[in-house]
């Protein structure tokens, strides 16, 4: 079942092709970022961190690029594949205590064949 | 090693009552963090727990509450139910400290009638 916004700018890329998916944050303060990839009907799933002391970070097929001038994480995904496509969310907290993330609106991610 | 459980996956309750969210963390996660999905709200932090105590909140009414056991496992509890709280509820799990991954699980799915 859908859980996520029906209106959500969509991302359409082909396969084997590499995508960028993009997030403006909100708090200057926020040290830790973290990606999260949702499939229809799952809850969102880990797939990288940042904090605020890095600019790039890399996993695999992905790296987040953190630019804390403008405030903007980016989420590039090479060679992508079907399997890909899901809603993409970024997540911030600033809150050193504790688990308190402010999470993006998400962006869709289309595959095509 | 198991991921985050939360049971039911899908209630129906009718306006006016109350309902009762279950989630089992990660084995060694002491923190719990709650979240209410929506389509038009996205993912916001309801409010978390840590060592059976309450470390942060959102911004949601007294009729949702939470709690924590010794083992923490935790729930969540909404009161006097509105149709606006239709929603996916998501837990997440995490060894604790901020700036840690948070896991989710799958959600609840509660509709209200």
């Amino acid at each position: 079942g859908e859980s996520v916004g029906l209106h959500l700018p969509t991302l359409s890329v082909q396969e084997g092709d590499n995508s960028i998916i993009n997030c403006a944050y909100s708090n200057s303060a926020s040290d830790y970022f973290i990606w999260y990839k949702q499939e229809s009907g799952k809850g969102p799933q880990f797939i990288i961190d940042i904090r605020s002391n890095m600019d790039k970070r890399q996993g695999q097929r992905v790296t987040v690029l953190l630019n804390k001038t403008v405030k903007h994480l980016s989420l590039q995904i090479a060679a992508t594949q079907p399997g890909d496509s899901a809603v993409y969310f970024c997540a911030e907290t600033f809150d050193n205590y504790g688990q308190n993330f402010v999470f993006g609106p998400g962006t869709r991610l289309s595959v095509l064949p | 090693k198991a991921g985050v459980t939360q049971t039911p996956r899908y209630l129906i309750k009718t306006r006016g009552q109350q309902v009762t969210l279950s989630c089992s963390p990660i084995s060694g996660h002491r923190s719990v963090s709650w979240y209410q999905q929506t389509p038009g709200q996205g993912l916001q932090f309801l409010f978390e727990y840590f060592s059976e105590t309450q470390r942060n909140k959102g911004n949601f009414p007294g009729r949702f509450s939470g709690r924590q056991f010794s083992n923490s496992r935790s729930e969540m509890n909404v009161s006097t139910l509105e149709l606006g709280d239709s929603a996916l509820y998501l837990c997440a799990s995490s060894v604790g400290g901020g700036g840690a991954e948070a896991f989710f699980g799958q959600g609840t799915r509660l509709t209200v009638v």
